[in-house]
């Protein structure tokens, strides 16, 4: 069964900072890691995916980097915004891989004060 | 385009009460999924239908059953509902069971059981 540890639980930024949150995982066959963006009262949403044979994965201010032989992957905000004011989530694919089974973690709500 | 649509929003039960919860998506996919997301917990599965015609069972299933109906369409039914299941419940769906696909999630169903 595939464990997926995400810190921290609960982070406060102000505008203009850096947000960072960090997840590991056990193991995985593939190497696809997304992060899902959660506002209140909503779904879940994909904000961003890094897949196999890249290590950094960039879309405007959110960036994903990828140690692989640590089995850790985050997840940057730079210049963070009150918008950015969510829950977000990491997930990482079975260990045998092959299906769409995602593992995910338990979560990290930023708050991002004006 | 609707995307995944869940229904109701809002219900409440009591201890030993039945439901079913509904989910349809319009985008024509394959693989379909129901999720408990409770407070530190993450999103849990519950139980998948890789493709129409197939159920299979979970992370979390006891006190579950489900029913992909159709295509477009997977229910998920408390036969005896338990203030342990009071938790947000999402719906999502994949073209495809296959790692990296994109998961659509829906708006969820809040559910207390008193």
């Amino acid at each position: 069964q595939q464990q997926v540890k995400q810190s921290p639980q609960s982070l406060i930024v102000q505008k203009g900072g850096i947000s960072i949150i960090n997840c590991a995982y056990e193991n995985t066959a593939f190497d696809y890691f997304p992060w899902y963006q959660q506002f209140p009262g909503k779904g879940p949403a994909l904000l961003i995916a890094i897949r196999p044979d890249v290590s950094e994965k960039k879309e405007g201010r959110f960036t994903i980097s990828f140690n692989k032989s640590a089995k850790q992957f985050s997840l940057h905000i730079m210049d963070s915004q009150p918008g950015d004011s969510a829950t977000y989530f990491c997930a990482a694919p079975p260990p045998q891989g092959g299906s769409e089974k995602l593992v995910f973690g338990k979560g990290t709500k930023l708050t991002v004060n004006p | 385009n609707a995307g995944v649509t869940q229904t109701p929003k809002f219900q409440v039960l009591k201890t030993g009460q039945s439901m079913t919860l509904q989910c349809a998506q319009d985008m024509n996919h394959n693989s379909m999924y129901w999720y408990r997301q409770d407070p530190g917990m993450g999103l849990r599965l519950i139980y998948y239908s890789a493709s129409e015609g197939t159920t299979d069972k979970g992370e979390v299933p006891n006190g579950y059953n489900v029913s992909r109906l159709n295509k477009r369409e997977f229910s998920l039914r408390l036969e005896s509902a338990a203030p342990s299941q009071t938790s947000v419940y999402f719906c999502a769906s994949t073209p495809y069971f296959r790692t990296g696909d994109i998961q659509y999630f829906g708006a969820g169903t809040r559910l207390s059981v008193l």
